[in-house]
């Protein structure tokens, strides 16, 4: 199986702050990476698809890049609702995995 | 829109079986796949299982592999996913997600189900 991780496990950042959240592929996964983000109670939502695609109506403060086994997300200026957690999802080969999350706090 | 609606939280015993459903709304159901995914409590979501809900061919994760079986209605443009011989260790939120053909990532999820096993 493909193993995921992300760094770091967890952050502190202020409302404005430039966040970049890591994710690392055990093997090449061209660009079948996605990226969400769940609130606790809540479903996970797809903020990026493909790796670098932005999902429709979410806000263009948020970006993905990579390809291969290394990629990121990037938040340009953090806002309140973006404290969360946040997951990738590799979906290039079975089983389809998904990284341990980033939780996102108040600094 | 697309809204994808599940059913109610369940509480089983071990040994019992689970069925949770979810029904499609706002787009074409036969012209994509049903993903199911479950997270147990602090953990990361885990991957299930997929439908072609086309053709009602499945994929499962080896982890269910004699335990899960994922079916389709399209006459009622839901989706089932089936848990057998449940364990204390399968009480987690069930989601179902909606996943392109062509891509195969989750753009759009249900509200979640808790499911909870225990004596």
């Amino acid at each position: 199986d493909i193993q995921m991780t992300q760094s770091p496990s967890s952050l502190s950042a202020s409302v404005g702050d430039r966040v970049t959240i890591t994710c690392r592929a055990s093997q090449g996964i061209s660009n079948d990476l996605g990226w969400y983000q769940q609130k606790p109670g809540k479903a996970p939502k797809r903020l990026i698809y493909a790796a670098s695609s932005l999902h429709s109506g979410v806000p263009s403060r948020f970006s993905g890049s990579g390809s291969g086994t290394e990629f990121t997300l990037t938040i340009s200026s953090l806002q309140p609702e973006d404290f969360a957690t946040y997951y990738c999802l590799q979906h290039n080969s079975y089983p389809f995995i998904f990284g341990p999350g980033t939780r996102v706090d108040i600094k | 829109q697309v809204q994808l609606v599940q059913s109610g939280a369940e509480v089983k015993k071990p040994g019992a079986s689970v069925r949770v459903s979810c029904e499609a709304s706002g787009y074409t159901f036969t012209n994509y796949a049903m993903q199911w995914v479950r997270q147990a409590p602090g953990q990361r979501p885990e991957w299930m299982g997929w439908i072609n809900a086309g053709n009602g061919k499945t994929k499962y994760s080896q982890e269910y592999q004699g335990r899960l079986t994922i079916t389709r209605d399209t006459s009622a443009n839901t989706a089932f996913m089936e848990l057998r011989s449940l364990r204390s260790e399968d009480t987690a939120v069930y989601y179902c997600a909606r996943s392109p053909l062509f891509l195969l990532d989750f753009d759009f999820w249900g509200q979640g189900t808790l499911v909870t096993v225990s004596s």
